[in-house]
């Protein structure tokens, strides 16, 4: 069966530090790839989505970018972090073909102060 | 571009009883997939029910079925013998029928969400 990891569960930043949010996903190949931003409990935002190993597609420009250095790892960066970066950070993956269904990680509580 | 509503942004009900939660949206697309997400308190995303636009079956899943009026673009989600498990915020969520994967890269499977709707199930 499928999985999917995100670490850090939880982490506090000072504005202006670095990030970076990996997700990993086991049991599947070739997978697309989604990076979700939740903020303040309510709608998910779509930040990323990655069809495959270093392909990007932003939907929301900001300050941060993501990259897809192997075919299921997807990682979430900023270099230099803004209080309103602060949220819950969700990844998802989907089946390339045969399903249209995404499935989440457990997600990152990031606060920037 | 796609909008998801979801009037409601709390409810609650009865343990044992039964809730319907509503979701309208907003679309030029014929073919699409539309799905309720789950919230819980640990705040992982689960999957609920999905329902695929060129179906007029109604989608049910056990406890939890929709009702699928694709004229009116309503979605709502009905939970029956509601239990405190289901205690959650919901999502109502559209995706776009993905299009066959090209060079320059589209939305492929790109999920639109409502606000969410926080159901709460007493005792």
């Amino acid at each position: 069966s499928q999985t999917i990891h995100q670490w850090p569960a939880t982490l506090v930043q000072p504005v202006g530090s670095p990030l970076s949010l990996e997700c990993t996903v086991e049991g599947t190949s070739n997978p697309n790839l989604y990076w979700y931003r939740q903020a303040a409990g309510r709608g998910l935002q779509l930040l990323f989505y990655s069809v495959g190993i270093g392909q990007i597609s932003s939907e929301v420009p900001q300050n941060l970018s993501a990259s897809r250095p192997q075919d299921r790892q997807f990682i979430l960066s900023s270099k230099k972090l803004l209080l309103s970066d602060s949220g819950f950070y969700l990844c998802a993956w989907k089946a390339r073909v045969g399903t249209d269904t995404q499935y989440f990680g457990p997600g990152t509580r990031l606060t920037v102060l | 571009a796609q909008t998801v509503t979801q009037s409601q942004p709390e409810m609650s009900v009865q343990e044992a009883e039964t809730v319907t939660l509503s979701c309208t949206y907003d679309t030029s697309e014929n073919n699409y997939y539309l799905f309720w997400y789950k919230q819980p308190p640990s705040r992982q995303m689960i999957l609920v029910i999905r329902q695929e636009a060129y179906k007029q079956q109604n989608a049910t899943e056990n406890r939890f079925s929709v009702n699928f009026q694709k004229a009116a673009k309503s979605f709502s989600l009905k939970i029956s013998d509601s239990q405190l498990g289901d205690t959650a915020m919901y999502f109502c969520a559209f995706m776009k029928h993905a299009p066959i994967m090209n060079a320059g890269g589209t939305s492929y499977g790109k999920l639109t969400f409502g606000q969410g709707t926080i159901l709460t199930v007493h005792p």
